[in-house]
């Protein structure tokens, strides 16, 4: 039972470039979510998703997309990748809003 | 839109004394605050959680209270032990709202 899955685990970019953060579940949650830590500022909520077919923005949706393709995916999209989005990516699904998160891997995203 | 305050950032004790972390949230309409903690290097996971029909819970030596007027839960940890050193982070969600939102953390070290 792999839980969530993200990948890439690293990634740098240069800035302006463009490059999508995958995250698969397969414990059949309705709710997906996007979040990234930096120091200091804990988790910030950069998109959820409470269902198959709807996305809605979070505290820090600026400069990001999402999709969630299907209810096992949703991913995260940078356009034009800036040193601000330098971070720590947690993708994290739950049956619902109320219930237990579970939280992938996590992905070390730097921009130079 | 939602807020989760979550104090001291920085706590450090002696192995054997408690540790105790607060948060107050904004939204009167959440009902489910969860308690993760995460390890260096890894993803954050669920250690107790609490919801607004109880005002404290148990689970041997981590327990948290929730006081709904005041709109602010704490965690308590007894007996703490070097494993206990950490990142915890409070967040507080309702149905309605569907989002999970995190406080900015508390790194908690143990010195033995």
């Amino acid at each position: 039972n792999a839980g969530v899955t993200q990948t890439p685990k690293f990634q740098v970019l240069k800035t302006g470039q463009s490059m999508t953060l995958q995250c698969a579940q397969d414990m059949n949650h309705n709710s997906m979510y996007w979040y990234r830590q930096d120091p200091g500022m804990g988790l910030r909520l950069i998109y959820y998703s409470a269902s198959e077919g709807t996305t809605d923005k979070g505290e820090v949706p600026n400069g990001y997309n999402v999709s969630r393709l299907n209810k096992r995916e949703f991913s995260l999209r940078l356009e034009s990748a800036a040193p601000s989005q330098t971070s720590v990516y947690f993708c994290a699904s739950s049956e619902q809003s109320t219930t237990e998160a579970f939280f992938g891997q996590g992905t070390r995203l730097t921009v130079v | 839109g939602e807020n989760v305050e979550q104090h001291p950032s920085t706590l450090s004790v002696q192995e054997g004394d408690s540790a105790v972390i607060k948060c107050t949230y904004s939204d009167s309409a959440s009902n489910y605050f969860p308690w993760y903690k995460q390890e260096l290097g890894k993803r954050p996971q669920l250690i107790i959680d609490i919801r607004s029909n109880v005002g404290e819970k148990k689970d041997q030596r981590i327990a948290v209270t929730l006081n709904k007027t005041a709109k602010h839960f704490s965690l308590h940890i007894t007996e703490t032990q070097p494993e206990d050193s950490a990142v915890y982070f409070c967040a507080a969600s309702s149905r309605s709202s569907y989002k999970l939102i995190f406080g900015s953390g508390t790194r908690l070290l143990v010195r033995p």
